[in-house]
């Protein structure tokens, strides 16, 4: 069965640095998010991207963060200046369309100290 | 902004049993997803509903969608221990963003 990867698995990084995760969705898909999870909380929305653009994006998707779809197959989030809040699970997920099923990765978890 | 409840939080239960839980929102769903999340994992679909009234089956899951798209259910029937997880509802709210409950973490006791 097609799955969305994930890398690296676990990412440990100081506060102020930079960090991309990197996600390699399903080939046919072509619709691409970023979630995230921080522990004990909701999986939350933070960016849609379609057509080689960010289509929506939450209030939690501000100016440190942005998306990049550098070829064919990967999709990227950078983090500019990592903050401690930032530490949580980040998932991938991407689907045909633009709603109905969405297929996750397995996750970065992303710690800042 | 669009809330999902979900109940119980917890639910703990023999196995062989029956059990239901449940989704709920203020707000009418375009579509609602009920997914699995293993820890430490990425949440795995179970089932999509789009019609109000739908009723999707999985094997030992039953899964219904409200008439008026608000509120949905899971039935399992005879739980095994393999049931044992987080248990998530998501819904678009005409868009293509995901919202997500906080789910119901089920235990089943062999």
């Amino acid at each position: 069965e097609p799955e969305v990867t994930q890398t690296p698995s676990h990412q440990v990084t100081q506060m102020g640095q930079e960090v991309i995760l990197r996600c390699v969705p399903i080939s046919n898909h072509l619709y691409f998010y970023w979630y995230r999870q921080i522990l004990g909380q909701k999986v939350e929305f933070l960016v849609s991207f379609y057509n080689n653009e960010i289509s929506e994006k939450s209030e939690i998707f501000d100016d440190q963060f942005s998306v990049e779809r550098p070829d064919g197959s990967n999709f990227t989030l950078k983090i500019r200046s990592t903050k401690l809040e930032d530490s949580a699970m980040y998932f991938c997920a991407s689907s045909r369309r633009g709603s109905g099923g969405y297929t996750f990765g397995s996750g970065t978890r992303l710690t800042v100290v | 902004t669009q809330l999902l409840e979900q109940s119980p939080q917890f639910l703990s239960i023999q196995e062989g049993e029956n059990l239901t839980v449940y989704c709920n929102s203020s707000s009418v769903f375009s579509s609602l997803q009920w997914y699995r999340q293993e820890p430490g994992e990425g949440p795995v679909l179970l089932v999509t509903v789009v019609t109000g009234g739908e009723v999707k089956k999985l094997k030992r899951l039953t899964f219904q969608f409200g008439d008026a798209r608000k509120d949905s259910s899971l039935h399992i029937t005879a739980a095994q221990p393999g049931d044992t997880g987080l248990y998530l509802c998501a819904g678009n709210f005409g868009n293509e963003k995901l919202t997500f409950g906080t789910g119901t973490r089920l235990t089943i006791i062999p």
